[in-house]
Protein backbone atom coordinates (compact mmCIF):
# COMPACT_ATOMS: atom_id res chain seq x y z
CA UNK A 1 0.00 0.00 0.00
CA UNK A 2 0.91 3.38 -0.67
CA UNK A 3 1.23 5.55 2.35
CA UNK A 4 0.23 9.70 2.24
CA UNK A 5 1.64 11.68 4.63
CA UNK A 6 0.62 15.35 4.69
CA UNK A 7 1.80 18.01 6.85
CA UNK A 8 0.98 19.88 8.77
CA UNK A 9 -1.80 18.19 10.08
CA UNK A 10 -3.33 21.64 11.72
CA UNK A 11 -2.66 25.49 10.63
CA UNK A 12 -3.82 28.78 11.70
CA UNK A 13 -3.15 31.78 9.36
CA UNK A 14 -4.44 35.33 8.36
CA UNK A 15 -7.28 36.29 5.84
CA UNK A 16 -5.03 36.87 2.94
CA UNK A 17 -1.90 34.89 3.99
CA UNK A 18 -0.51 32.27 1.58
CA UNK A 19 -0.94 28.86 2.54
CA UNK A 20 1.19 25.74 1.62
CA UNK A 21 0.38 21.87 2.78
CA UNK A 22 2.39 19.56 2.09
CA UNK A 23 1.59 15.84 0.76
CA UNK A 24 4.63 13.30 0.54
CA UNK A 25 3.72 9.68 -0.90
CA UNK A 26 5.62 6.35 0.30
CA UNK A 27 6.74 5.57 -3.35
CA UNK A 28 6.81 7.00 -6.76
CA UNK A 29 3.26 8.15 -8.07
CA UNK A 30 4.04 10.54 -11.03
CA UNK A 31 1.55 13.09 -10.94
CA UNK A 32 -1.30 11.26 -9.71
CA UNK A 33 -2.29 13.30 -6.70
CA UNK A 34 -5.06 14.84 -5.93
CA UNK A 35 -6.61 17.58 -3.31
CA UNK A 36 -10.09 18.02 -1.70
CA UNK A 37 -11.55 20.40 0.27
CA UNK A 38 -13.72 19.17 3.13
CA UNK A 39 -15.89 21.56 5.43
CA UNK A 40 -17.82 20.85 8.40
CA UNK A 41 -20.74 18.85 7.48
CA UNK A 42 -20.20 18.24 3.96
CA UNK A 43 -18.78 15.93 1.44
CA UNK A 44 -15.86 16.54 -0.01
CA UNK A 45 -14.90 18.81 -3.15
CA UNK A 46 -12.34 18.03 -5.69
CA UNK A 47 -9.91 20.95 -6.13
CA UNK A 48 -7.19 19.83 -8.12
CA UNK A 49 -6.20 16.62 -10.15
CA UNK A 50 -2.91 15.65 -11.52
CA UNK A 51 -1.02 17.32 -9.21
CA UNK A 52 -1.57 20.33 -11.10
CA UNK A 53 -4.89 20.48 -12.56
CA UNK A 54 -7.75 23.01 -11.31
CA UNK A 55 -10.52 21.42 -11.20
CA UNK A 56 -13.49 23.58 -13.76
CA UNK A 57 -15.46 26.10 -10.92
CA UNK A 58 -12.57 26.15 -8.91
CA UNK A 59 -10.93 29.82 -7.73
CA UNK A 60 -7.59 29.95 -9.21
CA UNK A 61 -6.15 31.03 -5.93
CA UNK A 62 -6.16 27.62 -5.23
CA UNK A 63 -3.14 25.90 -6.79
CA UNK A 64 -1.22 22.20 -6.63
CA UNK A 65 2.80 21.32 -7.71
CA UNK A 66 4.99 18.50 -7.49
CA UNK A 67 6.07 14.95 -9.04
CA UNK A 68 7.22 11.84 -7.86
CA UNK A 69 7.11 11.51 -4.29
CA UNK A 70 6.63 15.27 -2.85
CA UNK A 71 3.76 17.55 -3.77
CA UNK A 72 2.34 21.18 -2.60
CA UNK A 73 -0.93 22.62 -1.82
CA UNK A 74 -1.12 26.75 -1.98
CA UNK A 75 -3.62 28.87 -1.33
CA UNK A 76 -2.19 32.34 -2.62
CA UNK A 77 -4.51 34.75 -0.47
CA UNK A 78 -6.43 32.91 2.20
CA UNK A 79 -10.10 34.19 2.30
CA UNK A 80 -12.77 33.35 5.37
CA UNK A 81 -14.38 30.88 2.78
CA UNK A 82 -11.31 28.41 2.42
CA UNK A 83 -11.45 27.16 6.63
CA UNK A 84 -12.01 23.38 5.91
CA UNK A 85 -9.96 20.49 5.87
CA UNK A 86 -7.59 19.48 3.26
CA UNK A 87 -6.61 15.87 2.10
CA UNK A 88 -4.57 15.02 -0.40
CA UNK A 89 -5.40 11.44 -2.39
CA UNK A 90 -3.66 9.12 -4.87
CA UNK A 91 -5.88 6.10 -6.02
CA UNK A 92 -7.29 4.86 -2.65
CA UNK A 93 -5.06 6.49 -0.46
CA UNK A 94 -5.71 9.73 1.23
CA UNK A 95 -3.63 11.60 3.57
CA UNK A 96 -4.54 12.38 6.96
CA UNK A 97 -5.92 15.76 6.55
CA UNK A 98 -4.93 19.63 7.06
CA UNK A 99 -7.03 21.16 9.21
CA UNK A 100 -7.20 24.64 8.24
CA UNK A 101 -8.09 27.89 10.73
CA UNK A 102 -8.48 31.65 10.30
CA UNK A 103 -6.33 33.16 12.96
CA UNK B 1 -26.46 17.82 -13.32
CA UNK B 2 -24.56 14.84 -11.84
CA UNK B 3 -26.37 13.30 -8.17
CA UNK B 4 -25.21 10.88 -5.73
CA UNK B 5 -27.85 10.46 -3.14
CA UNK B 6 -27.12 7.90 -0.22
CA UNK B 7 -29.68 6.34 1.59
CA UNK B 8 -29.89 3.38 3.95
CA UNK B 9 -27.63 4.52 6.90
CA UNK B 10 -28.81 4.56 10.54
CA UNK B 11 -28.13 2.87 14.24
CA UNK B 12 -27.85 -0.97 14.31
CA UNK B 13 -26.41 -2.85 17.06
CA UNK B 14 -23.30 -4.68 16.68
CA UNK B 15 -23.11 -8.19 14.75
CA UNK B 16 -26.09 -6.60 12.73
CA UNK B 17 -26.36 -5.45 9.03
CA UNK B 18 -27.42 -2.74 6.66
CA UNK B 19 -27.69 -2.01 3.56
CA UNK B 20 -26.54 1.38 2.00
CA UNK B 21 -27.82 2.85 -1.28
CA UNK B 22 -25.98 5.71 -3.71
CA UNK B 23 -28.72 6.71 -6.77
CA UNK B 24 -26.80 8.45 -9.44
CA UNK B 25 -28.78 10.44 -11.89
CA UNK B 26 -27.60 13.62 -14.36
CA UNK B 27 -24.68 10.90 -16.11
CA UNK B 28 -24.42 7.41 -17.38
CA UNK B 29 -24.18 5.82 -14.56
CA UNK B 30 -22.97 2.14 -16.48
CA UNK B 31 -20.53 4.00 -17.75
CA UNK B 32 -18.43 4.86 -14.14
CA UNK B 33 -16.64 2.86 -11.78
CA UNK B 34 -18.12 3.97 -8.30
CA UNK B 35 -16.63 4.25 -5.52
CA UNK B 36 -17.63 3.99 -1.47
CA UNK B 37 -15.42 5.98 0.96
CA UNK B 38 -16.58 6.20 5.05
CA UNK B 39 -15.21 8.91 7.49
CA UNK B 40 -15.26 8.00 11.00
CA UNK B 41 -16.21 10.81 13.82
CA UNK B 42 -13.70 13.53 13.56
CA UNK B 43 -11.61 11.45 11.63
CA UNK B 44 -10.28 11.60 8.06
CA UNK B 45 -11.46 9.92 4.41
CA UNK B 46 -10.44 6.23 4.48
CA UNK B 47 -11.36 3.78 1.25
CA UNK B 48 -13.64 1.08 1.61
CA UNK B 49 -14.74 -0.18 -1.82
CA UNK B 50 -14.89 0.04 -5.02
CA UNK B 51 -16.59 -1.67 -8.57
CA UNK B 52 -16.26 -1.01 -12.09
CA UNK B 53 -18.69 0.02 -14.44
CA UNK B 54 -20.32 -3.85 -15.26
CA UNK B 55 -20.10 -4.88 -11.80
CA UNK B 56 -17.53 -8.01 -12.55
CA UNK B 57 -14.63 -6.85 -10.44
CA UNK B 58 -14.86 -5.19 -7.11
CA UNK B 59 -12.25 -4.33 -4.69
CA UNK B 60 -11.89 -3.96 -0.22
CA UNK B 61 -10.25 -2.40 2.07
CA UNK B 62 -8.41 -5.05 4.60
CA UNK B 63 -10.87 -3.62 7.08
CA UNK B 64 -13.93 -4.47 5.67
CA UNK B 65 -13.03 -7.96 3.49
CA UNK B 66 -14.92 -10.65 4.18
CA UNK B 67 -17.92 -8.61 5.84
CA UNK B 68 -18.73 -5.92 3.46
CA UNK B 69 -19.89 -6.32 -0.79
CA UNK B 70 -20.19 -3.62 -2.92
CA UNK B 71 -23.01 -4.27 -5.99
CA UNK B 72 -24.31 -2.11 -8.45
CA UNK B 73 -27.62 -2.26 -10.49
CA UNK B 74 -27.12 -0.24 -13.93
CA UNK B 75 -30.89 -0.67 -14.82
CA UNK B 76 -31.78 1.58 -11.64
CA UNK B 77 -28.58 3.89 -12.02
CA UNK B 78 -27.87 3.09 -7.92
CA UNK B 79 -24.94 1.45 -6.09
CA UNK B 80 -25.12 -0.41 -3.21
CA UNK B 81 -23.08 -1.49 0.15
CA UNK B 82 -24.33 -4.57 2.20
CA UNK B 83 -22.65 -4.29 5.42
CA UNK B 84 -22.92 -7.46 7.62
CA UNK B 85 -21.03 -8.26 11.02
CA UNK B 86 -21.06 -4.92 11.66
CA UNK B 87 -18.93 -3.40 14.51
CA UNK B 88 -18.59 -0.26 16.66
CA UNK B 89 -14.99 0.83 14.45
CA UNK B 90 -17.80 0.55 11.45
CA UNK B 91 -19.37 3.80 12.95
CA UNK B 92 -19.04 6.38 9.99
CA UNK B 93 -20.55 8.73 7.38
CA UNK B 94 -20.28 6.14 4.31
CA UNK B 95 -20.16 8.86 0.90
CA UNK B 96 -20.29 7.15 -2.58
CA UNK B 97 -17.96 8.86 -5.11
CA UNK B 98 -17.61 8.58 -8.77
CA UNK B 99 -14.37 7.52 -10.17
CA UNK B 100 -12.97 9.32 -13.37
CA UNK B 101 -10.55 7.56 -14.81
CA UNK B 102 -10.03 3.96 -12.83
CA UNK B 103 -6.62 2.85 -11.69
CA UNK B 104 -3.42 4.60 -9.98
CA UNK B 105 -4.51 7.91 -12.15
CA UNK B 106 -7.88 8.48 -10.69
CA UNK B 107 -9.43 10.82 -9.15
CA UNK B 108 -13.29 11.18 -7.44
CA UNK B 109 -14.75 14.19 -9.38
CA UNK B 110 -18.68 13.58 -7.19
CA UNK B 111 -19.53 12.54 -4.03
CA UNK B 112 -22.78 11.95 -2.12
CA UNK B 113 -24.00 13.94 0.99
CA UNK B 114 -22.86 11.18 2.95
CA UNK B 115 -25.45 8.84 5.48
CA UNK B 116 -24.91 8.31 8.77
CA UNK B 117 -23.84 4.84 9.77
CA UNK B 118 -23.80 4.20 13.97
CA UNK B 119 -22.94 0.94 15.18
CA UNK B 120 -23.85 0.66 19.09
CA UNK B 121 -25.69 -1.24 21.89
Amino acid sequence: DIQMTQSPSSLSASVGDRVTITCQASQDISNYLNWYQQKPGKAPKLLIYDASNLETGVPSRFSGSGSGTDFTFTISSLQPEDIATYYCQQYVFFGQGTRLEIK
Amino acid sequence: EVQLVESGGGLVQPGGSLRLSCAASGFTFSSYWMHWVRQAPGKGLVWVSRINSDGSSTSYADSVKGRFTISRDNAKNTLYLQMNSLRAEDTAVYYCARDVRQWLATYFDYWGQGTLVTVSS
